[in-house]
């Protein structure tokens, strides 16, 4: 299968401060990427749609100027995360779209996931 | 809104032991349903899509089989190591982000030796 990959796969912080993540496809470009958080025994909740050369398109009750989404190339995304708090930690994962030969047929892979914890 | 139900939450099996894990759907109009596997602290691992109904598609020890309102993730002859949360999504057509998928709670499988 398709490879993406996140950096870092954990990171701590403390309150106020920015933390940025970067999610790239490593053997694919990906026009179209996603940013999901998940809490723990809880599954994804879509944040917002990465489109490379435009605007992200954020889920309903995601702030985003706290999250920040730049998708600057076919193979990368970054996801900022502004000032934050501890109701922000959580496991952020990515996820990118690889088209496959037949038409209309796709697949959607998912990186390994960041853990953010701010203190 | 689209709705995905999966049942049962948590499934324990013997090792050989082969069972079913259900999704449900609701989507005004079904593009995709996806199964994925994920492992503790690890994001999901792609598994299948299904597009149609009467589809099945098989990985394996994995089947998995698609009707107008459910899917089910068949595990023939399970393996320990096929412990893990087994998450179903659907896209719908015409949602309002291209490809945006909308995830069940997930099935905690446990395969005991």
């Amino acid at each position: 299968g398709a490879v993406v990959s996140q950096h870092p796969s954990w990171v701590i912080c403390k309150s106020g401060t920015s933390v940025k993540i970067e999610c790239r496809s490593l053997d694919f470009q990906a026009t179209t990427m996603f940013w999901y958080r998940q809490f723990p025994k809880q599954s994804l909740m879509l944040m917002a749609t990465s489109n490379e050369g435009s605007k992200a398109t954020y889920e309903q009750g995601v702030e985003k100027d706290k999250f920040l989404i730049n998708h600057a190339s076919l193979t990368l995304s970054t996801l900022t995360v502004t000032s934050a708090h501890p109701e922000d930690s959580s496991f952020y994962i990515c996820s990118a779209i690889k088209f496959a030969r037949s038409v209309g047929s796709y697949e959607q892979y998912f990186g390994p996931g960041t853990r953010l914890t701010v203190t | 809104e689209d709705q995905v139900t999966q049942s049962p939450e948590a499934l324990r099996l013997q090792e050989g032991e082969s069972s079913s894990l259900n999704c449900s759907y609701t989507v005004s109009g079904l593009r995709g349903l996806f199964w994925y596997r994920q492992d503790p602290g690890k994001g999901p691992e792609f598994l299948f899509t299904l597009y149609s109904a009467g589809e099945e598609k098989e990985k394996e020890r994995l089947k998995a089989t698609l009707t107008k309102k459910e899917s089910f993730l068949h595990i023939t002859a399970p393996k320990p190591e096929d412990s893990a949360t087994y998450l179903c999504a659907v896209q719908a057509v015409g949602g309002g982000s291209n490809y945006k998928l909308t995830f069940g709670k997930g099935t905690l499988l446990t395969v005991n030796p």
